[in-house]
Formats: C-alpha cells, sequence, structure tokens
C-alpha cells in the first residue's frame, strides 16, 4: 500500500520560514491535500491540489509537489500556526494519510 | 454555513456493533460525495470509508472491509457508518467529512465535524 512520510516535528521561529515535506514513491503525479489540525480540534483543509489555497486560508501558506516529495511551506510564521500538519493523496482507490507533523513556533 | 454533526459514538463491547450517524446542514447534500475519517487517541487521521453524491462509488480502508458499511440518505441530509465485529483498535474519535467533489476519488474534505468517540472494550 501506499506511504507517505512525514517528518515527526518541525521548529520554526516566528516570523520565519516552516517547510513540512510529504515523501512517497512519485508523489509529483498526484494530487496532494493538506490539513492543519490543532489540538482538540477538528481538520482544517489549508491546501488542495497541491498548491491552491482554499478561501480563507492565509497567502502565508503555500505548497508545490515535484518528484518524491511534496512540500507545505508556512511564510512569517506566528503562534497560531503551532498545529498538527497532515498531507493527504488517493491512490488506488483508497485516500492516504501521512504520518503527521507537529510544528512548534519559537 | 456548512455544519456536520456526528452522533452514536460510545462505550462497546469487542465483537458488538454500533451506528454512527452524521446530520449535514448548509449545503446541498446531495451534490457531494461523504466520507469518515477516525483518529485513535494520540495518533494520526486515518480515512476509513467514502460514498459518492448517490452511494454509486464506496469504498472502504482495507482494516474496515467487510465490517463497515457506509451509506447515506439524501433526503434526511445523514450519512452514516455501520460498524460490526468491532476490534480495540477501532476505538478512535470518527470524523464526518464533505467531500470537494460529488465522487469520492482524489478531491479533498474541504468540512469536517466534530467527530464522536468510540471506544471498544470489555
Amino acid at each position: 500500500s501506499y506511504e507517505l512520510t512525514q517528518p515527526l516535528s518541525v521548529s520554526v521561529a516566528l516570523g520565519q520560514t516552516a517547510r513540512i515535506t510529504c515523501g512517497g514513491n512519485n508523489i509529483g503525479s498526484k494530487n496532494v491535500h493538506w490539513y492543519q489540525q490543532k489540538p482538540g480540534q477538528a481538520p482544517v483543509l489549508v491546501i488542495y491540489r497541491d498548491s491552491n489555497r482554499p478561501s480563507g486560508i492565509p497567502e502565508r501558506f503555500s505548497g508545490s509537489n515535484s518528484g518524491n516529495t511534496a512540500t507545505l511551506t508556512i511564510s512569517r510564521a506566528q503562534a497560531g500556526d503551532e498545529a498538527d500538519y497532515y498531507c493527504q493523496v488517493w491512490d488506488s482507490s483508497i485516500y492516504v494519510f501521512g504520518t503527521g507533523t507537529k510544528v512548534t513556533v519559537l | 454555513e456548512v455544519q456536520l454533526v456526528e452522533s452514536g459514538g460510545g462505550l462497546v463491547q469487542p465483537g458488538r456493533s454500533l451506528r454512527l450517524s452524521c446530520a449535514a446542514s448548509g449545503f446541498t447534500f446531495d451534490d457531494y460525495a461523504m466520507h469518515w475519517v477516525r483518529q485513535a487517541p494520540g495518533k494520526g487521521l486515518e480515512w476509513v470509508s467514502g460514498i459518492s453524491w448517490n452511494s454509486g462509488s464506496i469504498g472502504y480502508a482495507d482494516s474496515v472491509k467487510g465490517r463497515f458499511t457506509i451509506s447515506r440518505d439524501n433526503a434526511k441530509n445523514s450519512l452514516y457508518l455501520q460498524m460490526n465485529s468491532l476490534r480495540a483498535e477501532d476505538t478512535a474519535l470518527y470524523y464526518c467529512a464533505k467531500d470537494m467533489a460529488s465522487i469520492a476519488a482524489a478531491d479533498p474534505f474541504d468540512y469536517w465535524g466534530q467527530g464522536t468517540l468510540v471506544t471498544v472494550s470489555s
């Protein structure tokens, strides 16, 4: 079955840029979606189809996807960006989520 | 405003059954595919099952195939998950999620409920 690998944690200084990777075999050929989940809350879609932002999501969130790695980039990180982030793809008629990355803003 | 409200969770013994419901409002329910996603305590997200707008296409994770059944009633704006032969590893918060498209294939989930907790234990 298809696997998506994310770093367990990423730390970023306030106002700096965080990059969260999502690794998968030839993931560049798939549409990747990203979700943010804060403690005790439901996930929120922040990027869909590699690089599209839903309405209401700040421009500070961006995405890219190529080769074997998709990346979620959070620019000018804020304290409110602290959360778990999950990537997601569709493969062989099932949805697969990444292992999740905890982002800490220092 | 889109709202998804799950219900039906609780404590159940291994081997027993439970039926989850999700009441949807704020959008045209029968235009969109719907999904169930679960999250075990302290763990990541796991897609459980999805159903297209007209129930014509249904999918399951391998971990629940043959035990869980997803269904929907468009007249009642409701999504269901019938869970049979429950196991301890099914213990999780179960989320109902709206697909961005009508067919449950490749598109993201743009709205989520707050979840209903299922605990499988003797």
